[in-house]
């Protein structure tokens, strides 16, 4: 079956450890996406890829950094300089843009703990 | 600027109607989504309307929109226990690249 994983489902780390998040895709999606969901808040933009070796900030980039080495695997690292990590992270990845409506696809999330 | 607002929360009754709204601010946005939202999970597609449409219908679900007054809404017809969910619309910027802007959220809480 077609999807997107993140693993893991939860995650605690110490206050001034960097951790890194899993989002993995076998839709052969071009685009991916890391979003920040806060309690009774929409979904904020962190980093989005849009190839292969290319990735742009999104609207709350400060404290995370990214990578895309491969088409599948958009890996998202929290580093000890995000003031408050704790949140809800949703990976999501879509086709080639400007082809049809460009559904979004998501996966089922990680909460990140920080203790 | 980009600002998507929607009601925090909405109470129905099993087999009763329900109506989410959504307004949002960009008049270029090119589609329109909700998404649904179960507890502890991704987001789920539920439908998207193209911006030069004015009704979509899909099953028990009819979305709505009002491009003058950037009004969006979503019915969901015989409401069920397992729609109780939180409901998120999207606009869809004209970036050049797929950006989506999301609502807080409704909560629907549906109650037999």
């Amino acid at each position: 079956d077609g999807g997107i994983t993140q693993s893991p489902k939860y995650l605690f780390r110490k206050e001034g450890q960097n951790v890194t998040l899993s989002c993995e895709q076998n839709l052969n999606h071009d685009a991916m996406y890391w979003y920040r969901q806060d309690p009774g808040q929409g979904l904020r933009l962190i980093y989005y890829s849009q190839i292969v070796n290319d990735f742009q900030k999104g609207d709350i980039a400060e404290g995370y950094s990214v990578s895309r080495e491969k088409k599948e695997s958009f890996p998202l690292t929290v580093t000890s300089a995000q003031k408050n990590p704790t949140a809800f992270y949703l990976c999501a990845s879509s086709g080639v843009m400007g082809v049809g409506e460009n559904e979004q696809f998501f996966g089922p999330g990680t909460r990140l703990t920080v203790l | 600027g980009e600002d998507v607002e929607q009601s925090l929360f909405l109470s129905v009754r099993e087999g009763d109607s329900s109506v989410i709204n959504c307004t949002y601010t960009d008049s270029s946005s090119t589609y329109l989504y909700w998404y649904k939202q179960e507890p502890g999970a991704g987001l789920q597609l539920l439908t998207y309307i193209f911006s030069n449409m004015d009704m979509k219908q899909d099953q028990r679900l009819t979305v709505l929109l009002n491009k003058k007054d950037k009004h969006l809404s979503l019915r969901i017809a015989d409401t069920q226990t397992g729609d109780s969910a939180i409901y998120f619309c999207a606009e869809s910027l004209n970036t050049g690249f797929q950006k989506l802007v999301f609502g807080t959220g409704t909560r629907l809480l549906v109650s037999p």
